[in-house]
């Protein structure tokens, strides 16, 4: 069974600039999870989706928004890139509505220039 | 959010035992876990223990849970220099949304 694969697997962005990343979960798997590790502030939880619904949200600024399709992938954005974005951007998918088994993909290394 | 705390580093020598600690401070902790991240890669769960559990084991693995005073511990027995990576504790109430420690950095020295 493939695992989470995001896509791209590395980014280089301007500031002001938007980006989309996309993450397909394990198959069969319907939740999808979003978060952002940086040196500074470690995992933070970004948002999280099931069945095209998010369900949760963590403490971020507007300018994250982000999206499930009805096939269970899902895509982050990000507008006006400012420096402080440069993150390893992480997805994890589990099966159910409950979060108890996350598996990770191995993330998208965005760097803001 | 959640404070979840652990320290930054940790060095062994290859065949001894590690242990890496995390404090955390949701008192309504339903489910603690422990991830693997090597260089360049995501996140791998290691396990995870219910908070009504006192200890769990799972090959070189245990992890000690004490809720009374919020301390959760993995310990890696006769540890590998394959085991060096970062260890992060995790813990949410729910189900439904994870904090993170900050991480341990392990070491393994040959």
């Amino acid at each position: 069974k493939a695992g989470v694969t995001q896509t791209p697997r590395y980014l280089i962005k301007t500031r002001g600039q938007q980006v989309t990343l996309s993450c397909s979960p394990i198959s069969g798997h319907r939740s999808v999870s979003w978060y952002q590790q940086t040196p500074g502030q470690g995992l933070q939880f970004l948002f999280e989706y099931f069945s095209e619904t998010q369900r949760n949200k963590g403490n971020f600024p507007g300018r994250f928004s982000g999206r499930q399709f009805s096939n269970s992938r899902s895509e982050m954005n990000v507008s006006t890139l400012e420096l402080g974005d440069s993150a390893l951007y992480l997805c994890a998918s589990s099966l159910g509505p409950s979060l108890l088994e996350q598996f990770f993909g191995p993330g998208t290394r965005l760097t803001v220039l | 959010g959640e404070d979840v705390e652990q320290s930054l580093f940790l060095s062994v020598r290859e065949g001894d035992s590690s242990v890496i600690n995390c404090t955390y401070t949701d008192s309504s902790s339903t489910y603690l876990y422990w991830y693997k991240q090597e260089p360049g890669a995501g996140l791998q769960l290691l396990t995870y223990i219910f908070s009504n559990m006192d200890m769990k084991q799972d090959q070189r693995l245990t992890v000690l849970l004490n809720k009374k005073d919020k301390h959760l511990s993995l310990r890696i027995a006769d540890t590998q220099t394959g085991d060096s990576a970062i260890y992060f504790c995790a813990e949410s109430s729910s189900g439904n949304q994870f904090y993170f420690g900050t991480g341990t950095s392990l070491t393994v020295i040959p």
